[in-house]
């Protein structure tokens, strides 16, 4: 079975543009959280969606903006791109909102110059 | 506000030593889950340990395993025989019942096993 895929595996924008990252989880799973992780530091809840409904955002501009879909993938949108927002960001996928413990993917680098 | 503190920024230890990775966390919740994730290199986190909070009974993994002392708001990783395969960073992280299960992390252990 395949684990949580997200692409692409590396982005570089320019300021001020905007970009999709992409999240399948693993099959089954119907929770999709997304996470930002700065270089040296441990990652910042941005949202969890369960059952394609948005149940929690973290404190994050509303540049950011998310979505999850029938078949519980899941888009992190980020518009007008600063140079702050360079940061791995990391999808995670449970079988429901909980302590099951999340399964994370590889994580998506983005740099913004 | 919810935090998690992990004092040891970096730890090295030789091959089949064991090592124990420290976390404080702070939070009024009395119902929670705590977490240890690893993240290699290639960047994927993965989950090592997990710990409910009413159970008294400290969770273990094969050579993994953990002191959670509830009153304290401590929750230690201690790996023992370890490998070098267990050169990684190591986060811990918590998620109250009530807080829609986000993860709250700490700032993570860097970990060097030494042949």
């Amino acid at each position: 079975d395949a684990g949580v895929t997200q692409s692409p595996t590396h982005l570089i924008k320019t300021r001020g543009q905007q970009v999709t990252l992409r999240c399948s989880p693993i099959s089954g799973h119907k929770s999709v959280s997304w996470y930002q992780q700065v270089l040296g530091q441990g990652p910042q809840f941005i949202f969890q969606y369960y059952e394609k409904e948005e149940r929690g955002r973290g404190n994050f501009p509303d540049r950011f903006s998310a979505r999850q879909f029938p078949n519980y993938s899941s888009e992190l949108n980020v518009n007008a791109l600063l140079l702050g927002d360079s940061a791995l960001y990391l999808c995670a996928s449970s079988l429901g909102p909980g302590g099951y413990g999340y399964t994370f993917g590889s994580g998506t680098r983005l740099t913004v110059v | 506000a919810q935090t998690v503190t992990q004092s040891q920024p970096e730890m090295s230890v030789q091959e089949a030593e064991t090592v124990t990775l420290s976390c404080t966390y702070d939070t009024s919740e009395s119902n929670y889950y705590l977490f240890w994730y690893k993240q290699p290199p290639s960047r994927q986190m993965i989950l090592v340990i997990r710990q409910e909070a009413y159970k008294q009974q400290n969770a273990t993994e094969n050579r993994f395993s953990v002191n959670f002392q509830k009153a304290a708001k401590s929750f230690s990783l201690k790996i023992s025989d370890s490998q070098l395969g267990d050169t990684a960073m190591y986060f811990c992280a918590f998620t109250p019942y009530d807080s829609n299960y986000q993860l709250i992390w700490g700032a993570g252990t860097k970990l060097i096993i030494k042949p």
